[in-house]
């Protein structure tokens, strides 16, 4: 079974800084997506980014880009020009790519609530 | 908003009460999940159901008990339950075709107490 662990409970951040959010996965499988999600304080869950084992470049979406390393089963989430907004609880999630009744199951990490300080 | 809604956004209940969570998608998908959200927790999958047939129930105790009369729609029927049930429930919708690369969309989550 896949497991996701991020290891940062905590983590803050001044305003207009950068910050990066750790997350290890452990999978047998070699075909498989990881996903960063953002849970603000309203609770809707909202995807930042995604990135497919396959693909060895590193995906990037506006001021949040992640750093990918499939050797060392290792996604890290970077947010750059960090804004008050981007205060949230952030879910580091793998997903396989594989079919049958594991088809979507998504497994998340435990989460790292981020603090942006103005 | 990612269209997928839930009702009630809070809802207190009694252990000897039942009631049902509402969950509703408009984005075309074919395959909805219901998760639970406790404090200091990883989120729990509950139940997956795809083209309205269920295919994973996660050890999810009975009195708990999904129902998916379409695609569109997706209910958690409440009954008996504990206090230790209190928590943030989530429904989330995917796309079957090409889906896994483009992850889930969730709702805001039903707020349930249990007194």
């Amino acid at each position: 079974a896949q497991t996701v662990t991020q290891s940062q409970p905590e983590m803050s951040v001044q305003e207009a800084e950068t910050v990066t959010l750790s997350c290890t996965y452990d999978t047998s499988e070699s075909d498989y997506y990881l996903f960063w999600y953002k849970q603000p304080p309203s609770r809707q869950m909202i995807l930042v980014i995604r990135q497919e084992a396959y693909k060895q470049q590193n995906a990037t979406e506006n001021r949040f880009s992640v750093n990918f390393q499939k050797a060392a089963k290792s996604f890290s989430l970077k947010i750059s020009d960090s804004q008050l907004g981007d205060a949230a609880m952030y879910f580091c999630a793998y997903r396989s790519a594989a079919g049958g009744t594991s088809y979507g199951k998504l497994t998340f990490g435990q989460g790292t609530i981020l603090t942006v300080h103005p | 908003e990612t269209g997928v809604t839930q009702t009630p956004r809070h809802l207190v209940m009694g252990m000897t009460n039942k009631k049902s969570l509402k969950c509703e998608q408009h984005l075309g998908h074919n395959a909805m999940y219901w998760y639970k959200q406790s404090a200091k927790k990883p989120l729990e999958l509950m139940f997956v159901y795809n083209f309205k047939e269920q295919t994973e129930n996660n050890s999810v105790p009975s009195r708990f008990s999904p129902e998916c009369p379409n695609s569109s729609h997706l209910f958690l029927h409440l009954h008996t339950l504990q206090p230790e049930d209190s928590a943030l429930y989530l429904c989330a919708s995917s796309p079957t075709s090409g889906g896994a690369r483009k992850g889930q969309f969730f709702g805001p989550g039903t707020r349930l107490t249990v007194l």
